[in-house]
């Protein structure tokens, strides 16, 4: 596609439950990261892939978090017995790292909501 | 990574230029200075990044500091569609962003 397409774009859930979130990178573009970003600060690094595999997942908080690439395109960012805490937008970004200055294109995000 | 500091917001007339400075007096000799912005709702975009020299694009021109401790970023018009957080960003190689808290630029009509 044109862009980086996250889904959902809202999600509300209750605390305890599973939250899958799922992330369409540009086609060609080998890195993927996912960020997530709570009101009034700037996005927080979580994990970056690079093909299949997780280069850097530094980020993420606890092991409560998990994300997958598994053919080395779509991604998903599994969240578990979710917490308040965890109430924030997720983005993801992708980029060919060949090109340039690696620029990173970003997804609108997905907004997710625990009760 | 190289600690920056930018004001929490500036505000500025629509089709005035708009100066966003930056310090990162911590920058590394190798580090790229990137600059995304985040327009409301949205993702962060990319604006413009250089290394030592000035740099223009069609969105922004980049000014650094001879001894690379600080940079400004230069709308040379703003637009109303220019509203939105401003990041700073010294980068290493192609290592993962790091975002501060950024810049919020008002424009007004």
């Amino acid at each position: 596609g044109a862009g980086v397409s996250q889904t959902p774009s809202n999600k509300v859930t209750e605390k305890g439950k599973y939250v899958e979130l799922r992330c369409d990178p540009i086609s060609g573009h080998t890195a993927l990261y996912w960020y997530r970003q709570s009101l009034g600060q700037g996005p927080e690094f979580l994990i970056y892939f690079q093909g299949t595999g997780a280069a850097d997942d530094s980020g993420l908080p606890n092991d409560r978090f998990f994300a997958v690439r598994p053919e080395g395109s779509v991604s998903t960012l599994k969240i578990q017995r979710t917490e308040r805490g965890d109430s924030a937008v997720y983005l993801c970004a992708s980029s060919h790292p060949l090109s340039g200055a690696n620029v990173l294109t970003f997804g609108a995000g997905s907004r997710l909501t625990v009760l | 990574d190289a600690k920056t500091t930018q004001p929490n917001s500036m505000e500025s007339n629509e089709e005035e230029p708009v100066h966003l400075p930056c310090n990162h007096s911590t920058i590394s000799g190798t580090d790229y200075i990137h600059w995304y912005r985040q327009l409301p709702s949205q993702g962060p975009e990319y604006v413009i990044h250089g290394l030592t020299s000035n740099v223009n694009n069609r969105m922004a021109s980049l000014a650094i500091a001879e001894d690379r401790k600080s940079s400004t970023l230069i709308l040379h018009r703003a637009t109303l569609r220019d509203a939105a957080v401003y990041y700073c960003i010294p980068r290493a190689g192609y290592s993962t962003l790091t975002f501060g808290k950024g810049t919020m630029l008002l424009v007004s009509p």
